[in-house]
Parts: structure tokens; C-alpha cells; sequence
């Protein structure tokens, strides 16, 4: 089955400074790779994705690189705020799956923004 | 707003009973999963359904879980003989598409606690 790391586990930055996450996979087969932002008590929202078919994604001051030779996926977000502060989970799909529903999630990573 | 939708929201019961979790997907969406999520980790499959079809289950599901889906609508999740080891955040999330990975939405979550 899919194995996710994701480094670091907590992550403080400076308001203003940029975050990156990064996030290795195993299987080789797999084609997409969602972000998510969980606050506390709540469900977890996704806030990016990207297909194996590019290299990069961008939304405003959320970008996604992806190395599919390295099979590694990174969140970067510029221009941190302190709303930004949550928990990041990376995901990737489990190709021998018999359905297109089994996302494996990385262990998360803590970020916390300073005023 | 027609996000997916859960209930309850919280839920404390004692050992050895029964609990059932209610997830209203988003409308239009025919795949369904159910996550469980401890603290400090990230969501674990469970298991998913191609609208009322139940195509893959986590070899987490112990038989005392049952999940099931009529008509392709609202979802079920029951714990028989509950156990302290059960007590986590159980989180729905619904997506759309036949073939290839869609995103998905992620419902609040029930928080199950086991006294």
C-alpha cells in the first residue's frame, strides 16, 4: 500500500515569512496528490491539489511542486498570516485500490504563524 | 449550505454500547468515505461507496463496524460493543466521478468518546 511521510511536524514562522511542507510518497503509480488545512475541531478543507500530469500549481499565496522521479510533493504558502496557523495534511491515493477512494494521509504538520 | 453534513457532532457513550453516525453527502456527489481520525495523526480509511454499492472496506473495520448507504444517499455508521479504543473523530467526506480521483469535501466530523 501508499506510505506518506510528511516533514516537518511542526512548522513556526513569522508573519509575513513562507511556510514549505514537504511530503514523500511510495508508490510510484500515484496520479494525485490533495492538500488539506484542518483547524481545531473541525473537518479537514481542501485547499489544493495537483495530477502527476504537471509540475506545479498555483492559487494566490498557495503553490504545489511536485517530483514525480523524487515522488515527493511540497506545499509552499507565501505571505504567511496568522489564520493561516492550523494543521496541513498531505495525501496520495492508493493505486492498488479497488476503487478511487482510499486517500493515505500524511502524519500532518503544525503551523503557527506569529503577529 | 449544502457541504457534507454530520451528526452528531459529538457523541459520549459508555463500553459496550452502540452508537450510529448519520453523513448527508454533498448532493450531487455518488462516492462516499468514512475516515477516522485520533489526535495528532492524520484520517485513516475506512471505507467508501460508489453510490448505495459498498466497494472497499479498511482491514480497520472490525466486524463490530458496520457502514452502509441506501439508495445512494445519506450514509450510516454503526459501532456495535463499543470499546474505549474506539473513541476518535470519525469523519465523512463525499466526492463525484465515475472513474479517476476527484477532490474531496470533508464533513466536521464526529467526535466519538468511549467511557
Amino acid at each position: 500500500g501508499e506510505n506518506v511521510e510528511q516533514h516537518p511536524s511542526t512548522l513556526s514562522v513569522q508573519e509575513g515569512d513562507s511556510a514549505v511542507i514537504k511530503c514523500t510518497y511510495s508508490d510510484s503509480a500515484s496520479n494525485y496528490f490533495p492538500w488539506y488545512k484542518q483547524e481545531l475541531g473541525k473537518g479537514p478543507q481542501l485547499i489544493i491539489d495537483i495530477r502527476s500530469n504537471v509540475g506545479e500549481k498555483k492559487d494566490q499565496r498557495i503553490a504545489v511542486t511536485l517530483n514525480k522521479t523524487a515522488k515527493h510533493f511540497s506545499l509552499h504558502i507565501t505571505e504567511t498570516q496568522p489564520e493561516d496557523s492550523a494543521v496541513y495534511f498531505c495525501a496520495a491515493p492508493t493505486t492498488s485500490s479497488t476503487s478511487y477512494g482510499k486517500l493515505t494521509f500524511g502524519q500532518g504538520t503544525i503551523l503557527t504563524v506569529h503577529p | 449550505d449544502t457541504g457534507v453534513s454530520q451528526n452528531p457532532r459529538h457523541k459520549i457513550t459508555k463500553r459496550g454500547q452502540n452508537v450510529t453516525f448519520r453523513c448527508d453527502p454533498i448532493s450531487e456527489h455518488n462516492r462516499l468515505y468514512w475516515y477516522r481520525q485520533t489526535l495528532g495523526q492524520g484520517p485513516e480509511f475506512l471505507t467508501y461507496f460508489q453510490n448505495e454499492a459498498q466497494l472497499e472496506k479498511s482491514r480497520l473495520l472490525s466486524d463490530r463496524f458496520s457502514a452502509e448507504r441506501p439508495k445512494g444517499s445519506f450514509s450510516t455508521l454503526e459501532i456495535q460493543r463499543t470499546e474505549q479504543g474506539d473513541s476518535a473523530m470519525y469523519l465523512c467526506a463525499s466526492s463525484e466521478g465515475v472513474t479517476g480521483y476527484t477532490e474531496a469535501f470533508f464533513g466536521q466530523g464526529t467526535r466519538l468518546t468511549v467511557v
